[in-house]
């Protein structure tokens, strides 16, 4: 069981190239999101997505966009970087069922520089 | 506004050195407050979910506990193997994601 798969583990851009992070996930999960992880900051969340066709945006959207065609694919995609999108991408997956929170499982990352 | 403050910042304690971590939260309505284990070039690991004021759970070394205000994270008698950065979330009601605090950094020395 893969669990949440990311590609690529690193990646270089110059400012204003364009990129799509990938993400996919084997658990049959409802629920995905996309954080970026900042030194001395906490996660914050990009966009998510309740299910396939539906998303909304988090905390810090701006410059980003996604799609969910598919329960297991959440691509994130990058239009005219800038240095301020250099970060440390997470994906998390959660199934959310009931009245319960179910735990976020994340995976391992896509560590992006823009220069 | 939600937010969630994480003290130290940093930790080191030598092994089998028990302390706690710190974890002091406001949100409207919390649903649920989950602490995560991140190792270097990981992503974060799951640990704990607590949901209502003095609720305890344990996972070997690791006790976690919440009251109304805050949550602690002891570690009984650490080993090297627990050197990671331990990250505290909330999730308010409505709320559809976490609210992450940045974390405190430990070291266990052998």
């Amino acid at each position: 069981n893969a669990g949440v798969t990311q590609t690529p583990k690193f990646r270089i851009l110059k400012i204003g190239q364009s990129m799509t992070l990938q993400c996919t996930q084997d658990m049959n999960h409802n629920y995905m999101y996309w954080y970026r992880q900042d030194p001395g900051m906490g996660l914050k969340l990009i966009y998510y997505s309740v299910g396939a066709g539906i998303t909304d945006k988090g905390e810090v959207p701006n410059g980003y966009n996604v799609s969910r065609s598919t329960t297991e694919d959440f691509p994130l995609r990058l239009e005219l970087a800038a240095p301020s999108q250099t970060s440390v991408y997470f994906c998390a997956s959660s199934p959310r069922t009931g009245r319960m929170n179910s735990p976020l499982h994340f995976g391992n990352g896509t560590r992006l520089t823009v220069t | 506004e939600d937010q969630v403050t994480q003290s130290p910042e940093a930790l080191r304690l030598q092994e089998g050195e028990s302390s706690s971590l710190n974890c002091s939260y406001t949100v409207s309505g919390l649903r649920g407050l989950f602490w995560y284990r991140q190792d270097p070039g990981k992503g974060p690991e799951f640990l704990f979910t607590l949901y209502s004021a003095g609720e305890e759970k344990e996972k070997e070394r690791l006790k976690a506990t919440l009251t109304k205000k805050e949550s602690f994270l002891h570690i009984t008698a650490p080993k090297p193997e627990d050197s990671a950065t331990y990250l505290c979330a909330v999730q308010g009601q409505g709320a559809n994601n976490l609210f992450f605090g940045t974390g405190t950094r430990l070291t266990v020395i052998p």
